[in-house]
């Protein structure tokens, strides 16, 4: 199975922060890397697919990059609404995998 | 609008079974790839079990194949989940998800359904 690292675990930021995320896989999953957000009893929501593509609907301080095995979540300028735990998925080969998370909490 | 309902959760004995159900409205049931994905309590996310459109394809999480089973009624715009054998680990809300079309992603979700595996 491909797994999926995720750093950091947590991190502490500001509104109006630039906010960067990490995933690595385990092994070469080309482009086959999506993004999703994730708050406490709502259903997780998909911000970008196949590395950069915003999912329709999604503010554009959210981007991606990478190929291969290293990628990146970037949020240019944090807002209150975006405190919440990301996860990036392999959708490459099955079983599909998910990183552990990253929750982003307020300083 | 896009809508997923899933439905079927509760609480269950271990070695017991269950039946998730998730019912989509707002698009084309038959023309998506479905996938169930779980969430156990303080954990991560879980990708469980998708099938393809017509339900002729199936692929599993290797920890569930064996004993859980992904379904779908085109005809009755249902997706199922049939859960045997069920292990106190398998304690998770479960969510429904779309995958969106030509890309192994999941863009419509469920608002999931709590399964309690508890003696």
């Amino acid at each position: 199975d491909i797994q999926m690292t995720q750093s950091p675990s947590s991190l502490s930021a500001s509104v109006g922060d630039r906010v960067t995320i990490t995933c690595r896989a385990s092994q070469s999953i080309s482009s086959f890397l999506f993004w999703y957000q994730k708050k406490p009893g709502r259903a997780p929501k998909l911000l970008l697919y196949n590395v950069f593509t915003l999912q329709s609907g999604v503010p554009s301080r959210f981007s991606g990059s990478g190929s291969g095995t290293d990628f990146t979540l970037t949020i240019s300028s944090l807002q209150p609404e975006d405190f919440a735990t990301y996860y990036c998925q392999q959708s490459y080969t099955t079983p599909w995998t998910f990183g552990q998370g990253t929750k982003v909490e307020i300083k | 609008e896009v809508q997923l309902v899933d439905s079927g959760g509760g609480l269950v004995q271990p070695g017991g079974s269950l039946r998730l159900s998730c019912a989509p409205s707002g698009f084309t049931f038959s023309s998506y790839w479905m996938s169930w994905v779980r969430q156990a309590p303080g954990r991560g996310l879980e990708w469980v079990a998708c099938v393809n459109e017509d339900g002729s394809r199936v692929f599993y999480m290797d920890s569930m194949e064996g004993r859980f089973t992904i379904s779908r009624d085109n005809a009755k715009n249902s997706l199922y989940l049939q859960m045997n054998s069920l292990r106190a680990e398998d304690t998770a809300v479960y969510y429904c998800a779309r995958h969106r079309v030509g890309v192994r992603a999941f863009d419509n979700w469920g608002q999931g359904t709590m399964v309690t595996v508890s003696s």
